[in-house]
């Protein structure tokens, strides 16, 4: 079974300030991973997924992620921090060889930007 | 381009009361279709999934159940209302067969059972 764990509750970093936001991932064979964003009382808006090549992938509002197969991780990360990147991240992971039963999520992860 | 409607956005129902949201998509065909319900801000919880028009396959069994009446509407409904029905429900499509494509999300529903 995959699963995936985002061991933050909460990430606070200044403004300005680099971000990372923390997530591993178990699955049997090469995962598809995903991040997504949400704000209060919104649904989940995308940001970006690797599939395969590159281990640094590149999304919306200036984040990106790295994957590091060896340790099994898919961490979201963004050079200067915005207090609009205030939000619910999650991070989600699929077998490719699993059927449609959609993505495994991670439980959030809050990010609050302090000005 | 795609987009996904979901409603209602709020809802407040008694204990008992029956429950039908209601979600379509626009600008696709023959997507897969997601309800998750998440509780406390937090985790996701798929609750259902569907490949076709009357296909749906229930990931937890409880009180509620899904239909996709047509190609690009799905509905989840309850004929009883328990409190723990509450929380924020959210529908998603994704391209079919493609499973390196993201879900796509409405803004979600979040209902109160009083």
């Amino acid at each position: 079974a995959q699963s995936v764990a985002q061991p933050e509750d909460q990430v606070n970093v200044a403004e300005g300030n680099p971000l990372t936001v923390k997530c591993t991932y178990s699955v049997s064979g090469n995962p598809y991973l995903f991040w997504y964003v949400q704000y209060p009382n919104r649904g989940l808006q995308f940001l970006l997924k690797y599939i395969t090549g590159d281990n640094l992938v590149k999304g919306s509002y200036g984040f990106e992620a790295e994957f590091n197969k060896s340790q099994t991780s898919f961490h979201l990360k963004k050079p200067s921090a915005l207090v609009s990147d205030s939000a619910l991240y999650f991070c989600a992971v699929r077998d490719p060889r699993g059927g449609a039963d959609g993505l495994t999520f991670g439980k959030g992860t809050h990010l609050i930007i302090q000005p | 381009s795609q987009t996904i409607h979901q409603w209602p956005a709020t809802l407040v129902q008694p204990v008992g009361s029956p429950l039908s949201l209601e979600c379509t998509v626009e600008g696709t065909s023959n997507p897969n279709l997601y309800w998750y319900r998440q509780a406390a801000g937090r985790g996701l919880q798929l609750l259902f999934y569907s490949v076709g028009i009357g296909q749906i396959s229930s990931e937890v069994p409880q009180n509620l159940s899904a239909s996709r009446p047509q190609d690009r509407q799905f509905i989840l409904s309850s004929k009883k209302l328990l409190l723990s029905d509450s929380g924020f429900y959210l529908c998603a499509w994704s391209v079919v067969e493609s499973y390196n494509s993201p879900l796509h999300f409405g803004n979600g529903t979040r209902l109160t059972v009083t």
